[in-house]
């Protein structure tokens, strides 16, 4: 089951925060999330770990709280770059599969 | 360059025919990804392996066939069962589940 992602968009002006939110039905073993540009391949920007382990870019927060199998990131001081669809992906343990959500979209206006 | 090349960038195939993507990976990775993107509806798995000569379906499995005999090879197979083909096909690839996945650049597949 693809985790719920919301919001599924977002409008933003430069400088504005935005929250996006991952929940999911199963228990997790961790959590990733991603950034699509129209036309490319996602690009990796966090993983967060059952346990507490974080993994990913200095200017990227989000946390995972793993009783009530939810994950949220965390986008502050946007900038026309953070523009794209947001993915987060579930994987419900050590040898699963990495099963994604619809996706946030995410626009940043001047 | 290390890497994941999926090839080719775009494929026009007639309706009916069975046509093979192509995944192949230098990133000495395990475990390897299938997945299907359509407007609005996300990133969708058709199946994934963890390991050579092993392989699971995905969520949307029907209609589409993979091999891996090889840990840098992953071919898709979309077979003429598959209803509705036309999509954007993703390969990843991944260390393990305490790592991330690392994108091809995908191929678009139109079935006409």
């Amino acid at each position: 089951q693809q985790p719920v992602q919301s919001p599924q968009a977002v409008i933003l002006r430069e400088g504005e925060d935005a929250v996006i939110n991952c929940s999911s039905s199963k228990a997790l073993y961790s959590v990733h999330w991603y950034r699509q540009k129209h036309g490319e391949a996602p690009v990796f920007l966090m993983i967060l770990l059952k346990g507490g382990e974080q993994k990913g870019h200095d200017k990227i927060s989000a946390s995972f709280n793993e009783k009530k199998q939810q994950s949220s990131l965390y986008l502050t001081a946007s900038q026309l770059s953070y523009s794209g669809t947001y993915f987060c992906g579930v994987n419900g343990g050590s040898q699963g599969n990495l099963i994604f959500g619809k996706g946030t979209k995410l626009s940043v206006k001047p | 360059d290390g890497g994941i090349t999926q090839s080719p960038k775009y494929l026009f195939r007639k309706e009916g025919q069975n046509v093979t993507l192509s995944c192949e990976q230098n990133l000495n990775h395990d475990a390897m990804y299938w997945y299907r993107q359509d407007p609005g509806q996300g990133l969708r798995l058709i199946y994934y392996s963890q390991i050579v000569n092993d392989f699971q379906k995905g969520d949307i499995a029907e209609g589409y066939s993979v091999s891996r005999e090889k840990k840098e090879s992953f071919p898709l197979t979309v077979t003429s069962a598959q209803k509705n083909p036309t999509a954007f096909y993703l390969c990843a690839t991944s260390v393990g589940a305490r790592s991330e996945a690392f994108f091809g650049q995908g191929t678009r597949l139109t079935v006409v």
